[in-house]
């Protein structure tokens, strides 16, 4: 069963709005990450936030965790067309688990 | 990731007949997965190996078996293929480290089964 569950499950937004997704988890985490999947393509990993972390920076996505709440959000700043993806957050289990669970993934549409 | 190729890249099969999808790599990971991906279900661990000759079953691995001789090779068989195993099937590699476990995505194996 997914860990992890995005939302919104689709988002539209015009080109240089900012771009927010969600992720909520089930059970306790050592760390959790965010992935890009472009239409036909692999996953990309994007960032890591580890459980002891309540905020992280990379270029134009800024990642925030909440433990108490299981919770994490993606935010992508100035939003460009080539932003266009899906993204997925995943979770491992916790114990040192190399083993990690996706969620179903936000749909990002950016119009030019 | 450059470093992880699967093929074949797409495969029209018949119902009852076995397949094979392999995975190679170049990046020496310890740790191989495959994942399948689905409208409306996103991904889900297939198997996954820890290792040469190490293999675990992952959350939906009925009707697959998966072998790794080598660190390089992670073959992924379906036994005797059914429609219902119509899906993108991906590989993914990667290692422990004290930052996280990172993984990297081959581009998938489009598989369908008629």
């Amino acid at each position: 069963s997914q860990q992890g569950e995005e939302d919104p499950q689709a988002l539209s937004i015009q080109e240089g709005e900012n771009a927010t997704m969600n992720c909520s988890y089930k059970t306790s985490i050592n760390n959790l990450q965010w992935y890009r999947q472009n239409s036909g393509r692999g996953l990309v990993h994007l960032i890591l936030i580890r459980s002891n972390e309540r905020e992280k920076h990379s270029g134009r996505l800024r990642v925030t965790l909440d433990t108490s709440k299981k919770s994490s959000s993606l935010l992508i700043t100035a939003s460009r067309a080539a932003d266009t993806a899906s993204y997925f957050c995943a979770t491992d289990s916790g114990a040192g688990s190399y083993q990690l669970t996706f969620g179903k993934g936000t749909k990002l549409s950016v119009i030019p | 990731d450059a470093g992880i190729t699967q093929s074949p890249r797409h495969k029209v099969t018949e119902t009852g007949t076995p397949v094979t999808l392999r995975c190679h790599q170049t990046e020496n990971h310890r740790y191989m997965y495959w994942y399948r991906q689905d409208p409306g279900h996103g991904l889900r661990l297939i198997h996954y190996s820890y290792g040469v000759k190490d293999t675990d079953k992952g959350e939906v691995s009925d009707g697959y078996s998966v072998s790794r001789s080598k660190t390089e090779d992670f073959l992924l068989t379906l036994e005797s293929a059914t429609s219902s195993q119509t899906s993108v099937y991906f590989c993914a590699g990667g290692d422990t480290h004290r930052s996280g476990n990172t993984i990297y995505f081959g581009e998938g194996s489009w598989l369908t089964v008629v």
